[in-house]
């Protein structure tokens, strides 16, 4: 399967753990982003990144929340001291910029986080 | 304002009909636009993508854009139970690498 891959789908988490969401992106592509939705809500963008670079971070919430992209391996967002407000999917996306197709995005399947 | 409209719906239409998913914005310089189908508890999957203005042919599915009104469409023809999912419009400047989403619109396709 070529597609982006994510995991774990579906993550319980107690108030005040970490919660690792990883994401392996579409076979060739260079760049991933971070997406959130609420419940009966739209996607909210939170990061974007190429590997070893964070491009754009502006809907990142300023503390716990943190997404990076190792030059070897998946990228990860990464969320400390989880609140039940964090309970969400939260869906990566990736692309290849520069090819014909590079401006559009393809998503994972998602993570469920739960806090419970 | 948003740069991307979409009316939420949800949109209950017969099956066999024909739907009308549409979206406004207000960015000219986007290029690239997008049209998703999200089934619950599952991700966004690539339906239609089109760049600039004109029509798309894929099936059962047509995505129009009309840049002079800043209004894209999607139209699904003899519709189905399984195409009863949220649908969003998505577009992007070139080489800007960011993409703007519609809330996404709720179609139940009824058999």
């Amino acid at each position: 399967n070529a597609g982006v891959m994510q995991n774990p789908r579906h993550l319980v988490r107690r108030r005040g753990q970490e919660a690792r969401l990883r994401c392996s992106p579409m076979k060739g592509h260079s760049h991933v982003y971070w997406y959130r939705q609420l419940p009966e809500e739209g996607l909210k963008f939170m990061v974007y990144l190429q590997k070893e670079n964070i491009i754009d971070e502006s809907g990142m919430p300023k503390e716990r929340f943190s997404a990076e992209f190792p030059k070897e391996g998946p990228s990860i967002l990464r969320i400390q001291q989880v609140v039940r407000g964090d309970s969400a999917a939260y869906f990566c996306a990736s692309s290849h910029p520069g090819t014909v197709a590079g401006n559009t995005i393809y998503f994972g399947e998602g993570s469920w986080l739960t806090v419970v | 304002q948003k740069e991307v409209e979409q009316d939420p719906g949800p949109l209950s239409v017969p099956e066999g009909a024909i739907v009308s998913l549409n979206c406004t914005y207000s960015n000219s310089a986007f290029q690239y636009f997008m049209w998703y189908r999200q089934y619950s508890r599952k991700g966004p999957e690539l339906l239609m993508y089109t760049y600039s203005s004109g029509n798309k042919e894929d099936g059962r599915f047509t995505a129009q854009v009309d840049k002079s009104s800043k209004y894209i469409s999607l139209f699904i023809r003899d519709s189905q139970p399984s195409d009863s999912a949220t649908y969003l419009c998505a577009m992007s400047i070139p080489n800007f690498n960011k993409f703007y989403f519609g809330s996404g619109t709720k179609l139940n396709v009824k058999p």
